[in-house]
C-alpha cells in the first residue's frame, strides 16, 4: 500500500509570501494520478490539482502543481487571505485504491 | 454546475444501521462515476467507496468491506450508502464525490453529513 507523507505539518505564512507544500510517496506513483484538495474550516474539501500539475476548474493561476516519481509538490505564488486552509494530496491506483496524505495546515502567520 | 447534496445522518447506537442519500443534480448523472469519502471529527480523509455508472462494479475501503455497501438509482439522481454493523469508529461527516473521470480524483463534493456511532 502507498503512503503519503505531507510536509510540513503545519506552515506559518503571511499574505503575500509564496507557500510551498510537499507530498511524498513511499513508492513511485503515476503523476496523472496524483491530485491536491483544499480545506477550509467547516467546508467540503475542493479540487485544486490533478494530473499532478492541471489546475481544477476556477482555481487561480497562483496554484501550481509540479513533481514525479515519490515527491510532489504544490505551490501557492502569493497567498491571499482565502489560501489559508488544511491542504491534502491524494494519490490512486488501479484495483480502486485511493490515498489520502495526512493534510498541511497552512496558517497565518 | 453539477450539485451534491447528502442527507441521513445521525446518532446510531453500536452495532446499528444507517443509509445515506446523495441528491445529485445533473442530467448526466449516469455518466459519472460516484465516491463515498468520510473524514472522522479533527481527522484526515478516509476513501469509502466507490460505484461505477450503471451500478454493477462497486469497490469498498478495507475498513469497510462487508459492512457497507454503495448503490445507486440513475432513475433518481441518487446515491447511497448502507451503513450495518456500525462501530465507533465510523463517526464521521461522510461526503459524496464525483468522480473525475481518468484522473483518480474527486472533482466535486457535496456538504456532507455527520454520522455518529455512540452508544
Amino acid at each position: 500500500e502507498i503512503v503519503l507523507t505531507q510536509s510540513p505539518g503545519t506552515l506559518s505564512l503571511s499574505p503575500g509570501e509564496r507557500a510551498t507544500l510537499s507530498c511524498r510517496a513511499s513508492q513511485t506513483v503515476r503523476s496523472t494520478n496524483l491530485a491536491w484538495y483544499q480545506q477550509r474550516p467547516g467546508q467540503a474539501p475542493r479540487l485544486v490539482i490533478y494530473g499532478a500539475s492541471s489546475r481544477a476548474t476556477g482555481i487561480p493561476a497562483r496554484f501550481s502543481g509540479s513533481g514525479s516519481g515519490t515527491d510532489f509538490t504544490l505551490t501557492i505564488s502569493k497567498l491571499e487571505p482565502e489560501d489559508f486552509a488544511v491542504y491534502y494530496c491524494q494519490h490512486y491506483v488501479s484495483s480502486a485504491r485511493y490515498t489520502f496524505g495526512q493534510g498541511t495546515k497552512l496558517e497565518i502567520k | 454546475q453539477v450539485q451534491l447534496v447528502e442527507s441521513g445522518g445521525g446518532v446510531v447506537q453500536p452495532g446499528g444501521s444507517l443509509r445515506l442519500s446523495c441528491g445529485v443534480s445533473a442530467v448526466t448523472f449516469s455518466s459519472y462515476a460516484m465516491h463515498w469519502i468520510r473524514q472522522a471529527p479533527g481527522k484526515g480523509l478516509e476513501w469509502v467507496a466507490l460505484i461505477w455508472y450503471e451500478g454493477d462494479i462497486a469497490h469498498y475501503g478495507d475498513s469497510v468491506r462487508g459492512r457497507f455497501t454503495i448503490s445507486r438509482d440513475n432513475s433518481k439522481n441518487t446515491l447511497y450508502l448502507q451503513m450495518n454493523s456500525l462501530k465507533l469508529e465510523d463517526t464521521a461527516v461522510y461526503y459524496c464525490a464525483k468522480d473525475l473521470l481518468g484522473w483518480g480524483a474527486f472533482d466535486i463534493w457535496g456538504q456532507g453529513t455527520m454520522v455518529t456511532v455512540s452508544s
